[in-house]
């Protein structure tokens, strides 16, 4: 079974250029999520895809990031503008399905892009 | 809301040697906890979890991490490290009811050296 694919793997911009990273998950998993991973620190969530609806943005900065995923398939995460504090590791991860109540599916990770914004 | 903390950012042992990372988390309702390894330049991978049941739970290379309701731990243990567990661990809770959202501590990079 293939894993999670994100491109490219590392990207280098200028701040205030645009950027945009792609994930495909998983085939037949419905949820997907992107994280960013600041240097020295844990992934935190930005957002939260049940198949083309959005579950959970609220750590995603809309005034500059934007992530879609219209066809509830692979998704698009795009920065517009980058800053210098925008360098970091975005990760994808899916999972079979959300999980309400008391269930539990396993978020599976992508190698991430790391991006440098000098 | 959860949070989790990892004092250790970096534990250097030898080859060989046992090993203790640390994990302590606080919630105000009942937790999954989990704890994930990151090898470099690879994504996060699932090295053990706890839901219900035993407290004691094992990875299969090895790993095995106790929850602690009491003390609000999860720590991971290791009797004796290979050179391959160099990585980084990151401990993970999330909440065990309604739309869960996981939340990663800072990590702790375990170097094992010859």
């Amino acid at each position: 079974e293939a894993g999670v694919a994100q491109s490219p793997r590392y990207k280098i911009i200028e701040k205030r250029q645009s950027v945009a990273f792609w994930c495909n998950p998983i085939s037949g998993h419905a949820t997907l999520y992107w994280y960013q991973q600041i240097l020295g620190q844990g992934p935190k969530l930005l957002i939260q895809f049940q198949n083309n609806g959005v579950v959970d943005d609220s750590q995603l900065p809309k005034d500059r990031f934007s992530a879609e995923r219209l066809k509830g398939v692979d998704s698009t995460l795009k920065i517009q503008p980058a800053k210098l504090e925008d360098s970091a590791v975005y990760l994808c991860a899916s999972s079979p399905s959300i999980a309400g109540g008391r269930a539990y599916n396993e978020q599976f990770f992508g190698p991430g892009t790391r991006l440098t914004v000098l | 809301a959860q949070s989790v903390t990892q004092l250790d950012s970096q534990v250097p042992v030898f080859e060989e040697a046992p090993v203790e990372l640390r994990c302590n988390y606080s919630s105000s309702v009942s937790v999954y906890l989990f704890w994930y390894v990151q090898y470099p330049n690879q994504g996060l991978q699932l090295l053990l979890k706890y839901l219900s049941g035993s407290t004691l739970v094992k990875s299969i290379n090895g790993f095995e991490a106790e929850f602690n309701k009491s003390q609000t731990s999860f720590h991971l243990r290791k009797p004796s490290v290979h050179i391959s567990d160099t990585a980084e661990y990151f401990c993970a809770v999330k909440r065990n009811t309604g739309f869960q959202k996981l939340v990663f501590g800072t990590g702790t990079r375990l170097l094992v050296s010859p």
